[in-house]
């Protein structure tokens, strides 16, 4: 069974500050790594995908990683800004006979930044 | 761009009373997932379906069904519904089986007095 663990749980900055969150998963065989934003009491945002052959994306401020082997991810946000304040969640898609199309979900980084 | 639309947004309901959420995925996508958040908790996976039949069934309860049709949207059928059923429930899309991205709507709110 995959799980999926995110550090810290909560995390505040000031604005400015660049910032890493991590993600780590137990089992490795995935097909991708996904990270979301989600606001409170509101939907999903897609932010970045990683598909399991690849090392990094990025988009604009944001860069994320992905260790297969290691079973680790980071998302990197340069200069926080106030804006960037949500929880952020790590998502990885299993790959299996039946189980190859869910997403399994850590608990969230919940990101606070100070103006 | 055209997303993931899940009607209704919000629903009040009754004990034992029944439910059903749509989701109109986003165009040419062919797979549909639900998942249920509780309140401080990750979205935890119900059940998908690709190409209309079900691909991967996770933790559902057994009075919950679900089914996609022809035109690729999804409807989730909630009966004898418990207090504990309460949460947002988010359906999302994806183009293909594994690798494709997933796109989340945003979310239908149930509660149940």
């Amino acid at each position: 069974k995959q799980e999926v663990t995110q550090i810290p749980a909560a995390l505040s900055v000031p604005e400015g500050e660049n910032l890493v969150l991590n993600c780590s998963f137990t089992d490795s065989a995935i097909y991708n790594l996904q990270w979301f934003r989600q606001d409170p009491g509101k939907g999903l945002t897609s932010l970045l995908l990683i598909q399991s052959s690849q090392r990094e994306q990025t988009s604009g401020r944001l860069n994320a990683s992905l260790d297969k082997s290691s079973g680790r991810s980071t998302l990197y946000i340069a200069a926080s800004q106030p804006g960037d304040s949500a929880t952020y969640l790590c998502a990885v898609r299993r790959v299996g006979e039946t189980s190859g199309s869910r997403l399994t979900f850590g608990e969230g980084t919940q990101l606070t930044v100070n103006p | 761009a055209a997303g993931v639309i899940q009607s209704p947004r919000h629903l009040i309901k009754e004990k034992r009373e029944t439910a059903t959420l749509k989701c109109y995925p986003i165009p040419r996508h062919d797979t549909v997932y639900w998942y249920q958040q509780g309140p401080g908790q990750d979205p935890q996976f119900l059940i998908s379906f690709y190409e209309k039949m079900q691909s991967d069934k996770g933790s559902i309860p057994d009075r919950f069904s679900a089914q996609q049709f022809s035109d690729y949207h999804s409807e989730l059928n909630m009966s004898s519904l418990e207090l504990g059923d309460s949460a947002l429930y988010f359906c999302a899309s994806s183009r293909g089986l594994a690798t494709g991205e997933l796109f989340f709507g945003e979310g239908s709110r149930l509660t149940v007095l």
